[in-house]
């Protein structure tokens, strides 16, 4: 099992800062990653996948990047809308194992 | 637009057999390139990815959860089932459906939460 830890678990922010989230992987996952976002009550959605390539509809203030063990997300300048839990997900194992980090919650400052 | 939608009969009892359905809209899941997953979160916490099925039937699930999990195809209805055996308070959750490319999941069903109680 590859296993996704994920930092910080919990990050403060105020709208309109910059904020880095990190994954890290046990072992290689070369660019098989995703990101998501979940809202409470709600299903995640996606972000990013292959490491650093946003999804259709996603605002240009989501970037990624990160290969191999450590990857990063970074949201340029938050909005209110961006306050929710974060997820990385690797998809590298063959057979497929896919897991998740344990999530990193972005609150208000 | 894809939309899913997971759907079961409610609350199941200890050792029970858990059995959940989704229905997709929008796209037939005999539709090659997409992998029909089942994904759960316990209250308050993480993801957990429990298997997928391919079009052509072909499954594969969580080494942890394996010996207990079946997802199988209705194309007729083009809908996909989980049924999940011997269940305890540990599967307490809210269960997903997704539709994954490429094994990343694009397209989420808004889950349902089951809870395993006597």
């Amino acid at each position: 099992e590859i296993v996704m830890t994920q930092s910080p678990a919990t990050l403060p922010v105020s709208p309109g800062e910059r904020a880095t989230l990190s994954c890290r992987a046990s072992q290689s996952v070369g660019s098989e990653l995703a990101w998501y976002q979940q809202k409470p009550g709600q299903a995640p959605r996606l972000l990013i996948y292959g490491g650093s390539t946003r999804a259709t509809g996603i605002p240009a203030r989501f970037s990624a990047s990160g290969s191999g063990t450590e990857f990063t997300l970074t949201i340029s300048s938050l909005q209110s809308e961006d306050f929710a839990v974060y997820y990385c997900q690797q998809y590298a194992n063959w057979p497929p194992w896919y897991t998740f980090g344990q999530g990193t919650k972005l609150e208000s400052k | 637009q894809v939309q899913l939608q997971e759907s079961g009969p409610g609350p199941v009892k200890p050792s029970q057999t858990l059995s959940l359905t989704c229905t997709v809209s929008g796209v037939s899941i005999n539709s090659g390139g997409y992998y029909w997953n089942w994904i759960r979160q316990h209250p308050g916490k993480g993801l957990e990815w429990i298997g997928y099925i391919y079009y052509s039937g072909s499954t594969y699930y969580n080494p942890s959860l394996k010996s207990r999990v079946t997802i199988s195809l209705d194309t007729s209805k083009n809908q996909f089932s989980l049924k999940l055996s011997s269940v305890t308070a540990a599967d307490t959750a809210v269960y997903y459906c997704a539709r994954a490319v490429l094994h990343y999941f694009t397209s989420w069903g808004q889950g349902t939460l089951v809870t395993v109680s006597s």
